[in-house]
């Protein structure tokens, strides 16, 4: 079946631009989260989306940041004003069910390609 | 603060032999720890996860060890195959969340013909 897919793929853009990254998760996975890799780093949680509703936000770095999910499925990552340290691969990724405790398949999360960022 | 480390960038093995990557965590709550690989281009694919009542899980080639008490789990891969050349990523879950996974820098393996 289809895995996650992410649009663009590539995306460069002047700095002071708005971009916008989408993410279409696996059919049927209720949770959704945005991460991002900087050159050289592991990558970094931003976002987690359960359904509509994001719990947990603290991991966006700045107020620049935001995302929302419509539909229990689609969701994009918009940057505002877009600055060089913003370059890095946002990843997305989707899991089956509820987020929880300990150790269960379901929690498995599944990422996509990825897009990368670049502000000139 | 770096709670899950990597600290060896790359890793050459010849095909065939035993690969084995490490990991360190210094958050005594994480609970599940997970192994991604990744492809150039491509996303993190799951490999294979402990849970941390566990000591040891074994999925084919693949076989990861937790060590609670000294906060270190590795990845075994045997034998090793060219197509496991790859960078492999520690991550960690718990600590007060159920759904962040915390990552490491990754290790790139390159196992050799």
């Amino acid at each position: 079946g289809a895995g996650v897919s992410q649009s663009p793929s590539n995306k460069v853009t002047e700095k002071g631009k708005d971009v916008e990254l989408r993410c279409d998760p696996i059919s049927g996975h209720t949770a959704l989260y945005w991460y991002r890799q900087s050159l050289g780093q592991g990558l970094e949680f931003l976002i987690y989306f359960q359904g509509n509703s994001a719990p947990d936000k603290s991991g966006l770095p700045s107020d620049r940041f935001s995302a929302e999910r419509t539909g229990g499925s689609v969701s994009t990552l918009t940057i505002q004003r877009t600055q060089q340290e913003d370059s890095a691969v946002y990843l997305c990724a989707s899991s089956l069910a509820k987020a929880s405790g300990g150790a269960h398949r379901s929690d498995i999360q599944y990422f996509g390609a990825g897009t990368r960022l670049s502000v000139l | 603060d770096q709670q899950v480390k990597q600290n060896s960038p790359s890793l050459s093995v010849q095909e065939g032999r035993i690969s084995i990557l490490n990991c360190d965590y210094t958050n005594s709550m994480f609970d599940y720890f997970l192994w991604y690989k990744k492809y150039p281009a491509e996303g993190p694919t799951f490999l294979i996860s402990i849970s941390s009542i566990k000591d040891k899980n074994e999925d084919g080639r693949f076989t990861v060890f937790l060590n609670k008490s000294a906060k270190h789990l590795s990845l075994h891969i045997v034998p090793s195959q060219p197509g496991d050349s790859a960078v492999y990523f520690c991550a960690a879950k718990g600590g007060g969340s159920n759904y962040k996974l915390t990552f490491g820098k990754g290790t790139l393996l390159t196992v050799n013909p």
